[in-house]
C-alpha cells in the first residue's frame, strides 16, 4: 500500500459544480496534511493546510480531515476554469523527521 | 522576493556526464528537498536537509548525492548520470521540517523546476 493514495483522475466538472477530491494515507501518526495545486508546466504551490480534525474553509476551498478513517478531502465548491489543475496530497511521514509522501495527484478539469 | 531559484532549467546531457543542479533560497529555511517528477509516478523525494550539515535520503536516493554547506544551497549532483534520471527536478525548502504542526512554517515553496534529459 502506498504511503499516500489519491482518487484515480482525471477529474472533469461543469464551472460552478463542487469538485471533491479525496486521499487516504497510510501513517497514523501523522499530524499535518496538505493540498498543493500544480498548474502544467508549472511547480507545486499551497492551496490549503490542516492539522486537526473536522473542516478548514479558506475561500471557495474546504479541506476535510477524518484521522480515525485516516482520510483527508478537498472540495472546491463554485469550480472555475482556472481551477483547472492537478492537485497533489502531501503528508509528512510522523516517524522519520523530514520525509514527506506526496500522492500521485489528481487531474481536474473545469468545463464552462 | 522570497523564491527558490534552480538552475539549470533545461539540461539534455549524455550517459556518464557528471552534472550538478543548484538550488538556492533566499529565506532562511532551514529545511531543502528535492524531488523527481515522473508521469504516473507523482513527486518522489530523492533527498532531505533538515539544517546545514544533515542530509538524508528520501524515497529514491540512488544515483543521487546532495550537500548543505551553507544554509542557502543544496546542490544535487548526478555522478554518472544514467537515461533512467530523465526527468522534472523541483527543489522546494521551508522554514521547519514538514512534520510540525506550526501552521505555515512547514509549508513548502518550491522551486520552478529543472527539466533533465539524459540521452
Amino acid at each position: 500500500q502506498k504511503e499516500v493514495e489519491q482518487n484515480s483522475g482525471p477529474l472533469s466538472v461543469p464551472e460552478g459544480a463542487i469538485a471533491s477530491l479525496n486521499c487516504t494515507y497510510s501513517d497514523r501518526g501523522s499530524q499535518s496534511f496538505f493540498w498543493y495545486r500544480q498548474y502544467s508546466g508549472k511547480s507545486p504551490e499551497l492551496i490549503m493546510s490542516i492539522y486537526s480534525n473536522g473542516d478548514k474553509e479558506d475561500g471557495r476551498f474546504t479541506a476535510q480531515l477524518n484521522k480515525a478513517s485516516q482520510y483527508v478531502s478537498l472540495l472546491i465548491r463554485d469550480s472555475q476554469p482556472s481551477d483547472s489543475a492537478t492537485y497533489l496530497c502531501a503528508v509528512p511521514q510522523s516517524s522519520t523527521l523530514g520525509r514527506l509522501y506526496f500522492g500521485r495527484g489528481t487531474q481536474l478539469t473545469v468545463w464552462p | 522576493e522570497a523564491q527558490v531559484t534552480q538552475n539549470p532549467r533545461y539540461l539534455i546531457t549524455v550517459t556518464g556526464k557528471k552534472l550538478t543542479v543548484t538550488c538556492s533560497q533566499n529565506m532562511n529555511h532551514e529545511y531543502m528537498s528535492w524531488y523527481r517528477q515522473d508521469p504516473g509516478l507523482g513527486l518522489r523525494q530523492i533527498y532531505y536537509s533538515m539544517n546545514v550539515e544533515v542530509t538524508d535520503k528520501g524515497d529514491v536516493p540512488e544515483g543521487y548525492k546532495v550537500s548543505r554547506k551553507e544554509k542557502r544551497n543544496f546542490p544535487l549532483i548526478l555522478e554518472s548520470p544514467s537515461p533512467n534520471q530523465t526527468s522534472l527536478y523541483f527543489c522546494a525548502s521551508s522554514l521547519r521540517r514538514p512534520q510540525g504542526s506550526l501552521s505555515g512554517a512547514n509549508v513548502l515553496t518550491f522551486g520552478a523546476g529543472s527539466r533533465l534529459t539524459v540521452l
